[in-house]
């Protein structure tokens, strides 16, 4: 089975610019969630989908969203780009239908730099 | 309010000797414990788990403590490998939930 895949792998932007990062989660995994990691912040929840849905919210600020499609694939986007939102990325999928114990596969994240 | 806190963010170690990694939870709530590695430039992968159920886990050289009336849990490694330099991440989810609170990590420099 293939791994949870993130595009792209780097990016360099500037301040006030919009990215979107995208990520595909492991086949048959119906739940992809974000994560913003920063040195000393360990990893910060941004959001999670399943079915489409954003079914949990972290404590981030509008400026970040996100989507899923049918197909379970998941882009997220950040506009208005400040300096503090560089940071690796990280997309993880699970099965996403079982509370409790969800063990999640990560992808290798991007890594976002703002000039 | 971080519900799940692993209060050293470096570890030193000499390779062969033990590493243990602590991860301390406040959500009462909490009945599921992880922990993943990380290499740089990497995402993290799933290491070991252990359910609320049990005390104890292991998986070679890797086992996993939990003490619920402290509402700690420690991660051992046994013998040491410059290879398990990594980050460890604690994770802890409750049965409500579907998907983990992560710590904020704890970087393990096993010296050769």
């Amino acid at each position: 089975k293939a791994g949870v895949t993130q595009t792209p792998r780097y990016l360099i932007k500037t301040r006030g610019q919009q990215v979107t990062l995208s990520c595909s989660p492991i086949s048959g995994h119906r739940s992809v969630s974000w994560y913003q990691q920063t040195p000393g912040q360990g990893l910060q929840f941004l959001f999670e989908y399943f079915s489409e849905t954003q079914r949990n919210k972290g404590n981030f600020p509008g400026r970040f969203s996100g989507r899923q499609f049918s197909n379970s694939r998941s882009e997220m986007n950040v506009s208005t780009l400040e300096l503090g939102d560089s940071a690796l990325y990280l997309c993880a999928s699970s099965p996403g239908s079982m509370r409790g114990n969800n063990e999640q596969f990560f992808g290798p994240g991007t890594r976002l730099t703002v000039l | 309010d971080q519900q799940v806190k692993q209060n050293s963010p470096s570890l030193s170690v000499q390779e062969g000797r033990i590493s243990i990694l602590n991860c301390d939870y406040t959500n009462s709530m909490f009945d599921y414990f992880l922990w993943y590695k990380k290499y740089p430039a990497e995402g993290p992968t799933f290491l070991i788990s252990i359910s609320s159920i049990k005390d104890k886990n292991e998986d070679g050289r890797f086992t996993v403590f939990l003490n619920k009336s402290a509402k700690h849990l420690s991660l051992h490694i046994v013998p040491s490998q410059p290879g398990d330099s990594a980050v460890y991440f604690c994770a802890a989810s409750e049965g409500g939930s579907y998907i983990p609170t992560f710590g904020r990590g704890t970087s393990l420099i096993v010296h050769p």
